[in-house]
């Protein structure tokens, strides 16, 4: 039973084209996230939804825009893909924000990007 | 604003040696939480512990230990009798809930045989 589920896992595509990816989560957790990872390693967090609503954009460029259908998903998608925006894209999530219990947050498998 | 400093940045050992891995945070937060991960070679994100500031008591589960001071700000990890599928990527983070997690940079640790 996958917990966090992205689809695809790998995602080769050309500059300027647009694209999306998946998450899914099964653990019935109210909050979801999504993570960037460069090449050196350093994550970063870029979004945040509690209950289908954002809470957190990082200085995120406007070309990423989340969506959040029901609590359960929270998809990404990107346009105008640049060179820099290769690296890998992880989703999480976790439950217990309201509370302010700060649960771990469960990650998906992550989705490398690489743009040509 | 939270900050997570993992000041090695790669650790090589031989199998059966002891290995401490430094944690040091900041935040501003009277009530915080710290956590660590580990991403093995094969990318996927995996929670070991979490520890919220109230709750000074180390921790041991088997060849894991997390020693946690505030008096230095440090959440140190260790593992005793290290093995090679201990190699891995080791990330420290601090938040948690809404504000997502704020990670180190980590530490890439390398268990020869």
């Amino acid at each position: 039973d996958t917990a966090v589920s992205q689809t695809p896992k790998y995602l080769v595509t050309q500059m300027g084209n647009d694209k999306s990816i998946k998450c899914e989560q099964n653990l019935g957790h109210d909050t979801m996230y999504w993570y960037k990872q460069d090449s050196k390693k350093f994550l970063k967090i870029m979004f945040s939804y509690n209950n289908k609503e954002l809470i957190i954009n990082e200085t995120v460029p406007n070309r990423f825009s989340p969506k959040s259908p029901d609590k359960a998903h929270l998809n990404l998608h990107i346009n105008s893909l640049e060179l820099g925006d290769s690296a890998v894209y992880f989703c999480a999530s976790s439950q217990g924000v309201s509370g302010g219990y700060n649960q771990p947050q469960h990650f998906g498998d992550g989705t490398r990007l690489s743009i040509l | 604003a939270q900050k997570v400093t993992q000041a090695q940045t790669e650790i090589s050992v031989v199998e059966k040696e002891d290995v401490t891995l430094d944690c040091v945070y900041e935040t501003r937060d009277t009530t915080y939480y710290l956590f660590w991960y580990k991403q093995p070679p094969s990318g996927e994100l995996v929670f070991l512990i979490r520890r919220n500031s109230f709750d000074e008591q180390n921790e041991i589960s088997g060849r894991y230990s997390w020693n946690f001071q505030k008096s230095t700000s440090s959440f140190n990890f260790t593992i005793t009798a290290s093995q090679v599928v201990d190699s891995a990527v080791y990330f420290c983070a601090s938040g948690g809930g809404a504000d997502g997690l704020t990670f180190g940079k980590g530490t890439h640790l390398i268990i020869q045989p």
